[in-house]
């Protein structure tokens, strides 16, 4: 089945610095990418996506990268504020057949910690 | 947050007991999913289902069943729990497979 990596697991920075998560997945099928945030104690909610047609997408601080070819995408994140601070997690789904058809397989997670 | 409610939100339970978990949706959406979610695993999909009486394993369903006998509820049930089956529990709904996945409020259970 797919498989999904995330890194770093834990990230430290201080605020007004940019974060960068990365991850790579497995299956070539694989043609949309969730990232959620999950505050301590919360459920994980969707902060951006995209969708394997497009390269980059970008909302307001937040940014996603996405290079098919070499099977990863990234998570861009400005001028980091201390609300940023929660585990982030990458996914990656295929909707078009392969052995992620319809089911998303979550990277391992990212603590990103924003320093006032 | 979309219309999704886990009952219970949190249980004790012992070794060896049955225990069932329920996701009621009120969105109409087609499908539903069981994760659990452990400290260096992320989340992991138990069994999801896309349809009235459709499901399918996901990639920990050993010593996990589910129902599905109407859109808006999807039972997820430990027929004789362990230890390691001690986790959270995250319901997660879409409208299809191209789209987003919404999170239920979690079950927090604990086995002893």
């Amino acid at each position: 089945g797919e498989n999904v990596e995330q890194h770093p697991s834990t990230l430290s920075v201080q605020e007004g610095d940019s974060a960068v998560i990365k991850c790579t997945y497995s299956d070539s099928a694989s043609n949309y990418f969730p990232w959620y945030k999950q505050e301590l104690g919360k459920r994980p909610q969707l902060i951006i996506d995209i969708r394997s047609n497009v390269g980059e997408k970008k909302d307001q601080r937040i940014a996603v990268t996405l290079n098919k070819t070499a099977k990863h995408f990234s998570l861009h994140i400005t001028e980091t504020q201390p609300e940023d601070s929660a585990v982030y997690f990458c996914a990656a789904t295929s909707n078009a057949g392969g052995t992620s058809y319809g089911k998303l397989t979550f990277g391992q997670g990212t603590i990103l910690t924003v320093h006032p | 947050d979309a219309g999704i409610t886990q009952s219970p939100r949190h249980k004790v339970t012992e070794t060896g007991t049955p225990v069932t978990l329920r996701c009621h949706q009120t969105e109409n959406h087609r499908y539903m999913y069981w994760y659990r979610q452990d400290p260096g695993h992320g989340l992991r999909l138990i069994h999801y289902s896309y349809g009235v009486k459709d499901t399918d394993k996901g990639e920990v369903s050993d010593g996990y069943s589910v129902s599905r006998s109407k859109t808006e509820d999807f039972l997820l049930t430990l027929e004789s729990a362990t230890s390691s089956q001690t986790s959270v529990y995250f319901c997660a709904i879409s409208e299809s497979t191209e789209e987003t996945q919404y999170f239920g409020p979690g079950t927090r259970l604990l086995v002893l």
